[in-house]
């Protein structure tokens, strides 16, 4: 167990839909970041949080956007789904700004666009 | 912005071999090299790093190699088991920016 909690482990919803995930790092760590991983594909890097702050930000789309709170959890929102939006959806956290930080990762969101 | 290629895509090993995975980057300004183990519907897990002032690391079994002129670093995983079996991905990390390989998926067959 990395320390890092990410809810609800699976979402089933329909295109054009919105949902929102959740993360929690580990006790500690003030950097978030989000990834999404397409079936068969790698890790693509969505979005970096720094204590409450955007830090760096990746492949993410203008549908998709994230925030993290004064208690350092982060919420990563996907809106006018489709059918490719399907993934897992990664967080993982580190202690400092990012860099050669090690990151933990979270046990992914499964979203399923139907 | 950097670029991380990863080979081979797939690999397969007999119980007991080793297993050689390579990866190349771009920017020579990247600093910190991880690499993450991933089983099947499970989450990346850290298996190893390494730092550009380090040319090697070992841990058990598993030993990661740098060569920064060349701009690449290995992994090498001797003795290999069937827990070994699942994707790895290497990763650079450029400023704040940590970009991943494509990943290999390792098959040792028993």
């Amino acid at each position: 167990d990395s320390g890092v909690t990410q809810t609800p482990k699976h979402l089933i919803t329909a295109t054009g839909q919105r949902v929102t995930l959740r993360c929690s790092p580990r006790s500690g760590d003030l950097s978030v970041y989000w990834y999404q991983q397409s079936l068969d594909q790698g890790l693509q890097f969505l979005i970096q949080y720094y204590n409450g702050e955007e830090r760096a930000k990746g492949n993410i789309l203008e549908r998709f956007s994230a925030q993290q709170f004064p208690d350092l959890h982060s919420e990563l929102n996907l809106s006018s789904l489709e059918l490719g939006d399907s993934a897992l959806y990664f967080c993982a956290s580190s202690r400092g700004q990012g860099g050669g930080d090690t990151q933990y990762f979270g046990p992914g969101t499964r979203l399923t666009v139907l | 912005g950097e670029n991380v290629e990863q080979h081979p895509s797939t690999l397969s090993v007999q119980e007991g071999d080793s297993a050689v995975i390579k990866c190349t980057y771009s920017d020579s300004a990247s600093n910190y090299f991880p690499w993450y183990k991933q089983e099947l519907g499970k989450r990346p897990q850290l298996i190893i790093d390494i730092r550009s002032n380090v040319g090697e690391k070992k841990d058990q079994r598993i030993a990661v190699t740098l060569n920064k002129t060349a701009k690449h670093f290995s992994l090498h995983i001797t003795e290999t088991q069937p827990e070994d079996s699942a994707v790895y991905f290497c990763a650079a990390t450029l400023y704040d920016k940590v970009i991943f390989g494509p990943g290999t998926s390792l098959s040792v067959i028993p």
